[in-house]
């Protein structure tokens, strides 16, 4: 099925573990992007990429780093957990870097523990 | 982004007309209005968006006042998959990034 798909959905990691958060779309878009939502919050940018090789940082982008090697795939690390990186994260992505036409569509999200 | 405000909560009965206000008064000429909904601990939908016409799709219509300082999504009849978070945003550079606020959390009620 054409999406947006984010793995692992669930995961628990203790302070100080790294790990990588892995999104991938099938849809040829240009533009994919990282959110965290805290529990009764509204979305925040982390990083965003408007093309292979090109990413940027977004409002919250302390704790981590992305690379865009292909155009189906943007993972996002997470260098050393802290328990204030628990959260939901979602990954959307856009067919281009302008969304005039077009709405961005995000994945079903990975919610992160951090013990 | 312009700022946006939407009321934090609003009810409707199911089958009405579900009208959610965004006021969106800094909004510049070349800024369009998006709206998104979140259904519970899913990733948040599209639904529509406009620069300054009124527009309409399957999911819902979009009315813009002629100064562009607010807008209103419509959901024409409205059921109970329709409870959601509501997000009204008008990001800058044509949506290159989305900011998203609070939201109006709509309660469809049968």
């Amino acid at each position: 099925n054409a999406g947006v798909t984010q793995t692992p959905k669930f995961q628990v990691l203790k302070t100080g573990q790294s790990m990588t958060l892995q999104c991938a779309q099938d849809m040829n878009h240009e533009y994919m992007s990282w959110y965290r939502q805290d529990p009764g919050m509204g979305l925040r940018l982390i990083h965003y990429s408007v093309g292979a090789g090109i990413t940027d940082q977004g409002e919250v982008p302390n704790g981590y780093n992305v690379s865009r090697s292909t155009t189906e795939d943007f993972p996002l690390r997470l260098l050393s957990a802290a328990p204030s990186q628990t959260s939901v994260y979602f990954c959307a992505s856009s067919y281009s870097r302008s969304t005039v036409r077009y709405g961005y569509t995000f994945g079903s999200g990975t919610r992160l523990t951090v013990v | 982004d312009a700022k946006t405000t939407q009321p934090p909560s609003m009810d409707c009965a199911e089958g009405r007309a579900a009208n959610l206000p965004c006021n969106h008064s800094t909004i510049s000429g070349n800024e369009y209005v998006y709206w998104y909904r979140q259904i519970h601990s899913q990733g948040p939908q599209y639904i529509i968006h406009g620069l300054k016409n009124n527009e309409t799709n399957e999911m819902a219509s979009l009315i813009i006042t002629e100064d562009r300082k607010s807008s209103t999504l419509i959901l024409p009849h409205a059921t109970l998959r329709d409870t959601a978070v509501y997000y009204c945003i008008a990001p800058e550079n044509a949506g290159n990034m989305l900011t998203f606020g609070g939201g109006t959390r709509l309660m469809v009620k049968p």
